[in-house]
């Protein structure tokens, strides 16, 4: 079967710095991706890793290690606008599947 | 914004009635989904499609059927629905090199 495991929920005051951990153990593995979900909506994409490393855009940083199966978020100079959910997903194969971890809900603090 | 839609919005619906949800894109993209997507249980793909009459199953596809005939739409029926099927329903396409999915607006079932 397919695991990914996110934690469910998370708290952080606005200004800092927070990392949401994600650890997977997939059939398959082509590239992780970082979700942003705000009540209510549609998931907007905010990051793609298929190598190892850091990749930085803006505030938010994502990344990879394949061979822990693990990758974080990294969402720096926190806003209220931040408060939402962030779900990690595995591209388990070249036919494009893609499957989600139960997504973490980042409550931010003023 | 991705060019894809999804209807209908909001639909409530009696137990053991058919249903059909219709996931339709301007994007010519190769790849198109279905999730559901309930509280404690994040995102679950359902069925997705790898071009046209070409389908998948995933992870919670029973009692869910899907089709698709043209590069533009994707359906997802549900032959008999029952209450455990309650839930937003997401549609999401992506041709498979941009990295990138694109997410519709959701479809809020409810099955009384």
């Amino acid at each position: 079967g397919q695991n990914i495991d996110q934690p469910t929920e998370m708290t952080a005051t606005e200004g800092a710095i927070v990392q949401i951990n994600c650890t997977y153990q997939t059939s398959g593995f082509n590239g992780l991706f970082w979700y942003q979900q705000h009540a209510g909506e549609a998931p907007t994409f905010l990051s793609y890793n298929v190598l190892d490393g850091l990749e930085e855009k803006g505030r938010f940083s994502s990344f990879l290690s394949r061979s822990k199966g693990y990758s974080y978020l990294l969402l720096k100079e926190l806003q209220m606008k931040d408060s939402a959910s962030y779900l990690c997903a595995v591209r388990l194969n070249r036919d494009d599947k893609i499957i989600f971890g139960k997504g973490t809900r980042l409550h931010i603090l003023p | 914004d991705a060019g894809i839609t999804q209807s209908p919005r909001h639909k409530v619906t009696e137990t053991g009635t058919p249903v059909t949800l219709r996931c339709h894109q301007t994007e010519n993209h190769r790849y198109m989904y279905w999730y559901r997507q309930d509280p404690g249980h994040g995102l679950r793909l359902i069925h997705y499609s790898y071009g046209v009459k070409d389908t998948d199953k995933g992870e919670v596809s029973d009692g869910y059927s899907v089709s698709r005939s043209k590069t533009e739409d994707f359906l997802l029926t549900l032959e008999s629905a029952t209450s455990s099927q309650t839930s937003v329903y997401f549609c999401a396409i992506s041709d498979g090199t941009a990295y990138e999915q694109y997410f519709g607006p959701g479809t809020r079932l409810t099955v009384t």
